[in-house]
């Protein structure tokens, strides 16, 4: 098993350009989360689905969309990115409600906006 | 959630056991311990959790004492992919809604060849 993948592994945008970041996960968990990490701050929470078709807000979710339109797949979009939005960010995956706390987390995209 | 306590630094010598220490004394009788670690610019990784027996998997193990106001996870024989950041964090496994995981600032676990 892959485990959870994130596509692409680096990215530079320009200010006020878009793109979707992918997340895919193939151990049929239910739950879907996408992170943000900034140095100093620890991991935030922006979008989270709790099954397919379902999303909801998390910490931090001003400037991003997400869509979990296949089970396996989180996609989480900036419409136009700000050097605010500079960060690595990371999909994690769990089972399910009885299981929330036990995430597995991909590699994580390194994005920088200028 | 309960406050969790850890050392900042910590070393190992490679091959020897690494016991990482966490204090949660106000832990609740529905919170789980769960340790995660994140190896320098990798994506954190679950290594274990538990509620009040001792668990163990092919990663580590997990040591809580009687009280659960204390815990300690040990790597049994620690190699250098060992060395990362690990985090102690406390939570109820059912909240309802899904929750984010929050980190505190973890023990730096430098294993020494």
């Amino acid at each position: 098993n892959a485990g959870v993948t994130q596509t692409p592994k680096f990215r530079v945008l320009k200010t006020g350009q878009s793109m979707t970041l992918l997340c895919a996960q193939d151990m049929n968990h239910e739950y879907m989360y996408w992170y943000r990490q900034d140095p100093g701050m620890g991991l935030r929470l922006i979008h989270y689905s709790v099954g397919e078709g379902t999303t909801a807000k998390g910490e931090v979710p001003d400037g991003y969309n997400v869509s979990r339109l296949k089970k396996q797949n989180f996609l989480l979009g900036l419409e136009s990115a700000a050097p605010s939005q500079t960060s690595v960010y990371f999909c994690a995956s769990s089972r399910g409600q009885a299981r929330l706390y036990e995430q597995y987390f991909g590699p994580g995209t390194r994005l920088t906006v200028t | 959630d309960a406050k969790t306590t850890q050392p900042p630094s910590m070393d190992c010598a490679e091959g020897r056991a690494a016991n990482l220490p966490c204090n949660h004394s106000t832990i609740s009788g529905n919170e789980y311990v769960y340790w995660y670690r994140q190896i320098h610019s990798q994506g954190p990784q679950y290594i274990i959790h538990g509620l009040k027996n001792n668990e163990t998997n092919e990663m580590a193990s997990l040591i809580i004492t009687e009280d659960r106001k204390s815990s300690t996870l040990i790597l049994p024989h620690a190699t250098l992919r060992d060395t990362a950041v690990y985090y102690c964090i406390v939570r109820a496994s059912s909240s309802g809604s899904a929750r984010q995981l929050t980190f505190g600032s973890g023990t730096q676990l430098t294993v020494l060849p």
